[in-house]
């Protein structure tokens, strides 16, 4: 399997904070990585496909950028609603695989 | 608007077989592949297995050989079932749409609530 890593498992921040997360795959996977946000007690809900194409109705203030094995997922303005955990997904393989999460919480 | 509804018991024994469905309401089954999803606080986010309406499957390796998912085009439903289930099998179980493109399994753009499943005696 291709194993994703997350960093940094936690991040502090507080609203109006650029925020970026890093995601990094095991071997290549070229753009075939998504984006996840999940706030406790409901499902995951997709931010951002194939690296950097924003999902329908996602906030523009979200953006991804990367391939081959180096991603990031940055929120450009923090807001309230955006306090969760993400997680990134990589689909080079039919066995996908996600990171363990990264929750970004009040500094 | 599709909506995806998990149902099956919340409990199952040690050794037992783990039993889960997912309804699809507001769209045919016919038209994606769909996934089962589950997540423990030991493992994260962790793929199942997916299945396409004709009944083509395929697995996570690691589970392959307890897995088995089917589907029922007439109910517009699929199932999941786990079989010699351990207290590592506790976890929050999702169905969830599979994008794909021209055959090729991707992300997960439409998901289910979830249902916890906790494996105990």
């Amino acid at each position: 399997d291709i194993q994703m890593t997350q960093s940094p498992s936690s991040l502090p921040a507080s609203v109006g904070d650029r925020v970026t997360i890093t995601c990094r795959a095991s071997q290549s996977i070229s753009s075939w990585l998504a984006w996840y946000q999940q706030k406790p007690g409901r499902a995951p809900k997709l931010l951002i496909y194939k690296a950097s194409s924003l999902e329908s109705g996602v906030p523009s203030r979200f953006s991804g950028r990367g391939s081959g094995t180096e991603f990031t997922l940055t929120i450009s303005s923090l807001q309230p609603d955006d306090f969760a955990t993400y997680y990134c997904q990589q689909y080079s393989s039919y066995s996908r695989t996600f990171g363990q999460g990264t929750k970004v919480e009040f500094k | 608007q599709v909506h995806l509804q998990e149902s099956g018991p919340g409990l199952v024994k040690p050794s037992e077989t783990l039993s889960l469905t997912c309804t699809v309401s507001g769209g045919s089954i016919r038209d994606h592949y769909w996934s089962w999803i589950r997540q423990s606080p030991g493992k994260g986010l962790e793929w199942i297995g997916y299945i396409y309406y004709s009944g083509s499957t395929n697995s996570n390796p690691a589970l392959k050989s307890r897995v088995t998912i089917s589907v029922d085009t007439s109910k517009n439903q699929f199932s999941l079932r786990l079989s010699s289930v351990t207290a590592a099998d506790t976890a929050v179980y999702y169905c969830a749409r599979d994008h794909g493109d021209g055959g090729n399994v991707e992300y997960f753009d439409l998901w289910g609530q979830g249902t916890l499943v906790t494996v105990s005696s």
